[in-house]
């Protein structure tokens, strides 16, 4: 069974950083693209980035390039983004996403989410 | 990057069959067939109906299908139940090797 727990969200202040972690299980984790796209409260979804499953290539939404980094570490099935320079519209619900193994604009499996509050 | 446009809201009764659009550009909906479609219910992860315009993961009912026809895509749902309200997400793939979503549209079943 396909499992995606994400950890590190928290309260953080304005240009502050912090760093997400999505720890997956149930399927090869270097085989697949990884994602996270984020939620505000009450709002819609947004993509922030994707990585390829070997590490090789990423993708950043513009409202993150140059502040955040994804990463991963295959050989501890775990996904990472790097957030720096935080701010206010940051504030949301962050997801770990996995792809099939065909297409990385697809996300299949979900993890349930770690909120990220930028607040003084 | 802008977002896709859906309309805010739609409703049907059950057993009906209701259709949600999702317009972009020629720059990503229209481009490619990457489009895919998200259900979220209140609390709860997106879940994926549809991927690739018209492809069902193994587990997605039927009754859910996707087309798209020029810079529009649209999902269907045939034989409209009850779990079925729930908001719905369209996404794309974009010509900047970026993904987008649509705003969402809320589903009621009356």
């Amino acid at each position: 069974e396909v499992q995606l727990l994400e950890s590190g969200g928290g309260l953080v202040q304005p240009g502050g950083s912090l760093r997400l972690s999505c720890a997956a299980s149930g399927f090869t984790f270097s085989s697949y693209s990884m994602s996270w796209v984020r939620q505000a409260p009450g709002k819609g979804l947004e993509w922030v980035s994707t990585i390829s499953g070997g590490g090789t290539n990423t993708y950043y939404a513009d409202s993150v390039k140059g502040r955040f980094t994804i990463s991963r570490d295959n050989s501890k099935n775990t996904l990472y983004l790097q957030m720096n320079s935080l701010r206010a519209e940051d504030t949301a619900l962050y997801y770990c996403a996995k792809s099939p193994v065909t297409t990385w604009s697809a996300l299949d499996y979900w993890g349930q989410g770690t909120l990220v509050t930028v607040s003084s | 990057q802008s977002a896709l446009t859906q309309p805010a809201s739609v409703s049907g009764s059950p057993g009906q069959t209701i259709t949600i659009s999702c317009t972009g550009t020629s720059s990503d909906v229209g481009k490619y067939k990457f489009v895919s479609w998200y259900q979220q219910h209140p609390g709860k992860a997106p879940k994926v109906m549809i991927y690739d315009v018209n492809n069902r993961p193994s587990g997605v009912s039927n009754r859910f299908s996707g087309s798209k026809s020029g810079n529009t895509a649209s999902l269907t749902i045939s034989g409209l139940q009850a779990e079925d309200e729930a908001d719905y997400y369209c996404s794309s793939y974009t010509i900047s090797t970026t993904l987008v979503f649509g705003g969402g549209t809320k589903l009621t079943v009356l």
